[in-house]
């Protein structure tokens, strides 16, 4: 059974850099074909894409805020960890982590159930 | 780039069929599979169709996904509607050219 846990702040002021940790279990990101996804959702909003992490260590980025963001990877430790610098109040909303289905390109089969990040002063 | 269109909300009473759209702006929506996904108040998403049209196992056969090339767009449709089915659901695809995820906007079913 995969699991996915978003942890960090819940409150960050504007200007600093948002720092979250995904601590998944049931799966390992060094098999070949493993991916987690970041996925952000603005209080009564759209979801929104944010990036990936591949097995192989790539990312790959939202082009509109792929300057802001970087995705890393501990295998050992089976984390995920998220930044996203100059954060600002519109960048309130769920951050949720969530797992790419093996075998299946592109749809997240599992996902953590997310942690709320305000921004603000 | 593209942006995936669907309608703000949708009702229906229980027992009936109801359909969700999910309208793909520029290039052939059969470029890249569709998925989507139900939301419940105060919960993660959950897959309930990938790939156009595939089940993951445990959802209902009551659910079920296709796309339309003549109008650019993928569905879902819902049959014997439950109360449990109220949520919102999301269309998600992929874009090739960004190497991006794409979701839609979102549609909020209520079934009354």
């Amino acid at each position: 059974q995969i699991t996915l846990r978003e942890s960090g702040p819940t409150l960050v002021k504007p200007t600093q850099t948002l720092t979250l940790t995904c601590t998944f279990s049931g799966f390992s990101l060094s098999a070949n074909g493993e991916a987690v996804g970041w996925i952000r959702q603005p209080p009564e909003k759209a979801l929104e894409w944010l990036g990936v992490i591949y097995w192989d260590d790539s990312e790959r980025y939202s082009p509109s805020l792929e300057n802001r963001l970087t995705i890393t990877k501990d295998t050992s430790k089976n984390h995920v960890v998220f930044t996203m610098t100059s954060m600002s109040p519109v960048d309130t909303g769920t951050y949720f982590c969530a797992h790419r289905k093996v075998g299946v390109t592109h749809c997240f089969d599992s996902w953590g159930l997310g942690t709320l990040v305000t921004v603000s002063s | 780039n593209f942006m995936l269109t669907q309608p703000l909300s949708v009702s229906e009473s229980p027992g009936k069929t109801v359909t969700i759209s999910c309208t793909r702006s520029s290039g052939n929506i059969a470029a890249n599979y569709v998925q989507w996904y139900q939301q419940r108040p105060d919960s993660p998403p959950t897959n309930v169709i990938y790939e156009d049209d595939q089940r993951p196992s445990g959802v209902p056969d009551r659910f079920s996904g296709s796309i339309d090339r003549s109008s650019n767009s993928a569905s879902l449709t819902i049959s014997g509607l439950k109360t449990e089915d109220e949520a919102d659901y999301h269309c998600q695809s992929y874009d090739i050219s960004t190497h991006s995820w794409v979701f839609g906007g979102g549609t909020r079913l209520t079934v009354l």
